[in-house]
């Protein structure tokens, strides 16, 4: 099974503060994935990569930048952060675009 | 856009007995639908996908059949277990599946003995 990783698993910051939150697949998927986990609303797309050096805009991107380093590597900042964006975030990884494999979390509270 | 419903917010029943989680969704594009099964503090996971028109699709006891003609792709199971507890998906993958996924809001199942 393919193998997603975040790190941190919890962060807490300021608001104003500036956080990355990082992503590691290791199974060379073209498609890389951010959503945010909120009661609610579900899961929802901020932004996602179709390989290195590309980035696409997903459903609420606002607030949130993303990078995609390498094939292996898809981070995503917050450069001002709001207590609005304290939610669950979940990266995610396709081959194709069809399943997706979904990594452990990241806990993010702003204060 | 794109949308995908989920009625029921929240299901509690008892072991042993069927149950059925709906979802109906909306795209002017072809479908492919998905469940996907989040258990208590970890990462959702795929249950069951489709594209077909009519042909049921099946995965670890559970079932669902894509009907284009209601727009529905509700997800089953004859006899529930305790372990089937968790947090279920509804998501569709409408104009580019690799343009990310559109989820419903989830149903959580709560199952007793």
């Amino acid at each position: 099974e393919a193998a997603v990783t975040q790190s941190p698993r919890n962060k807490v910051t300021v608001t104003g503060g500036n956080v990355t939150l990082s992503c590691r697949q290791t199974n060379s998927h073209n498609y890389m994935y951010w959503y945010r986990q909120d009661t609610g609303h579900g899961l929802r797309l901020i932004h996602y990569s179709y390989g290195a050096g590309n980035l696409q805009i997903g459903d609420v991107p606002d607030g949130y930048k993303a990078t995609r380093t390498t094939q292996e590597d898809f981070f995503l900042l917050l450069e001002l952060a709001s207590p609005s964006q304290t939610s669950l975030y979940f990266c995610a990884s396709s081959e194709d675009g069809d399943t997706q494999y979904f990594g452990p979390g990241t806990r993010l509270l702003v204060l | 856009g794109d949308s995908v419903t989920q009625t029921e917010g929240l299901v509690t029943l008892t072991k042993g007995l069927p149950v059925m989680l709906n979802c109906t969704y909306q795209t002017t594009y072809s479908p492919f639908l998905f469940w996907y099964v989040q258990h208590l503090n970890e990462a959702p996971k795929l249950l069951l996908k489709s594209s077909t028109d009519n042909k049921r699709t099946e995965h670890q006891g559970f079932y669902a059949t894509l009907h284009k003609s209601s727009s529905s792709f509700h997800l089953q199971k004859s006899s529930v277990q305790l372990s089937d507890s968790a947090l279920y998906f509804c998501a569709l993958s409408g104009n580019n599946y690799a343009q990310g996924l559109t989820f419903g809001l989830g149903t959580r199942v709560s199952v007793f003995p």
